[in-house]
């Protein structure tokens, strides 16, 4: 199975922050990776696919890059609604795999 | 809009199988172009897919639960469903259905997620 390997594991930050959350692949990936925004006893939702497609109707100030092992989110502006936790998955080998998690907290 | 709704037994006896059903509303589940997945999350941890299906029937499974999964499909009911077998405690956790987007993989991610419903593995 493919590893999925997030940093930090939690992330203090306040409102208007530039905040950048990091995953990393055990073997290249391509961009074959999404991201998901989790609030607490909701599922997940779908921020970012293929790396750095933006889904429909989420904010502009979150953003996705890299391609291989290497890629980031960037929120450019943190809002209250965006605390919560962020996790990477890769498509492009089976099984599908998710990185353990991002928590955003407010500082 | 698609939505998704998770529906089954939120207790299990270990050794016995774990029984969910996904109901899709919306939209056909034989309209194509999507995978139906299931995943699930343990508590206060990360999330584990455990695999898909196709209107047609076609599955994958991780391996790590292929011995004990099936996923099948109802397209008459517009619904998919997951057997888990043999359950233990380290089978408790939330268990979502979702949408993945784009036929064949890799596609687009999982855009449309239901509400999630917890199961519990205890005598």
């Amino acid at each position: 199975d493919i590893q999925m390997t997030q940093s930090p594991s939690t992330l203090s930050a306040s409102v208007g922050d530039r905040v950048t959350i990091t995953c990393r692949a055990s073997q290249s990936i391509s961009s074959w990776l999404a991201w998901y925004q989790q609030k607490p006893g909701k599922a997940p939702k779908l921020l970012i696919y293929k790396a750095s497609s933006l889904e429909s109707g989420v904010p502009s100030r979150f953003s996705g890059s890299g391609s291989g092992t290497e890629f980031t989110l960037t929120i450019s502006s943190l809002q209250p609604d965006d605390f919560a936790a962020y996790y990477c998955q890769q498509y492009n080998s089976y099984p599908w795999t998710f990185g353990q998690g991002t928590k955003v907290e407010i500082k | 809009q698609v939505q998704l709704q998770e529906s089954g037994p939120g207790l299990v006896k270990p050794s016995q199988t774990l029984s969910l059903t996904c109901t899709v509303s919306g939209g056909s589940i034989s309209s194509g172009g999507y995978y139906w997945s299931w995943i699930r999350q343990h508590p206060r941890k990360g999330l584990e897919w455990i695999g898909y299906i196709y209107y047609s029937g076609t599955t994958y499974y991780n391996p790590s639960l292929k011995s004990r999964v099936i996923i099948s499909v109802d397209t008459s009911q517009n619904q998919f469903s997951l057997k888990l077998s043999s359950v233990t405690a380290a089978d408790t956790a939330v268990y979502y259905c979702a949408r993945e987007v784009g036929v064949p993989p890799p596609g687009y991610g999982m855009d449309v997620w239901g509400q999630g419903t917890t199961v519990t593995v205890s005598s």
